[in-house]
């Protein structure tokens, strides 16, 4: 246990659907991510949110949508996705002083996202 | 932007020594190792700052060579817990920060 909780950890979805993928952090950060891994390419940084507000968001497309209401929870929200999109959406935290990525980052076990 | 790590893979047996490395196109300004098990997420081991600072665990070691961009992680006397993919992260002088290519890593008996 990481002190980095994400629900749920498999998710089935159509292109259709709209769902949300949650990540809660105890650890007191006031840092969060979301990334994304899929087969055989790296770990990419999608969102970054430092004191609740967003800092980057690295060319993601729009269907993806973060939302951050405070410092402890992190959502990723999904709509029309594609089955490209299928991965393994990972959140973490980190305790920073500026928006750089300066310290440790705590990963969550991720969220297994199958797009049929 | 995405730093490149070599080799790809290694296969070790207990007791070996092995070197990974990461090369960045872009200049630095620090540089994270995290290693990922299997079905496991991520797990820091050490970050790199410029200028010589170091945050991580005593038993690892690695280097940072801010003109050459890049940066190599050692792995001494490896026990079958090291295996797993190894993950560098850079962060460069306009405050990106990437994961490279990975570098599998296997240790035998």
């Amino acid at each position: 246990e990481t002190g980095v909780t994400q629900t749920p950890r498999h998710l089935v979805m159509g292109m259709t659907n709209k769902k949300s993928l949650k990540c809660e952090q105890h650890l007191g950060h006031n840092a969060m991510y979301w990334y994304k891994q899929s087969a055989k390419k790296p770990l990419e940084l999608m969102f970054v949110y430092s004191l609740e507000e967003r800092v980057e968001n690295n060319s993601v497309p729009s269907r993806f949508s973060p939302e951050c209401p405070n410092s402890s929870h992190l959502f990723l929200h999904l709509h029309t996705l594609q089955p490209e999109d299928s991965a393994l959406y990972l959140c973490a935290s980190s305790q920073e002083e500026g928006t750089s990525i300066a310290n440790e980052q705590f990963f969550g076990p991720g969220t297994r996202l199958t797009v049929l | 932007q995405q730093p490149v790590q070599s080799p790809q893979a290694v296969i070790l047996r207990e007791g070996e020594d092995a070197v990974i490395n990461c090369s960045s196109s872009k200049a630095l300004y620090s540089v994270h190792w995290y290693r990922q098990k299997h079905g496991e997420a991520p797990v820091f081991l050490m970050i790199l700052l410029k200028g010589g600072e170091q945050k991580g665990h005593e038993k690892i070691s690695a280097s940072f060579n801010e003109k050459k961009q890049q940066s190599s992680l050692y792995l001494t006397a490896s026990q079958l817990s090291y295996s797993g993919t190894y993950f560098c992260g850079t962060v460069n002088t306009g405050n990106q920060f990437y994961f490279g290519t990975g570098t599998s890593l296997t240790v035998i008996p």
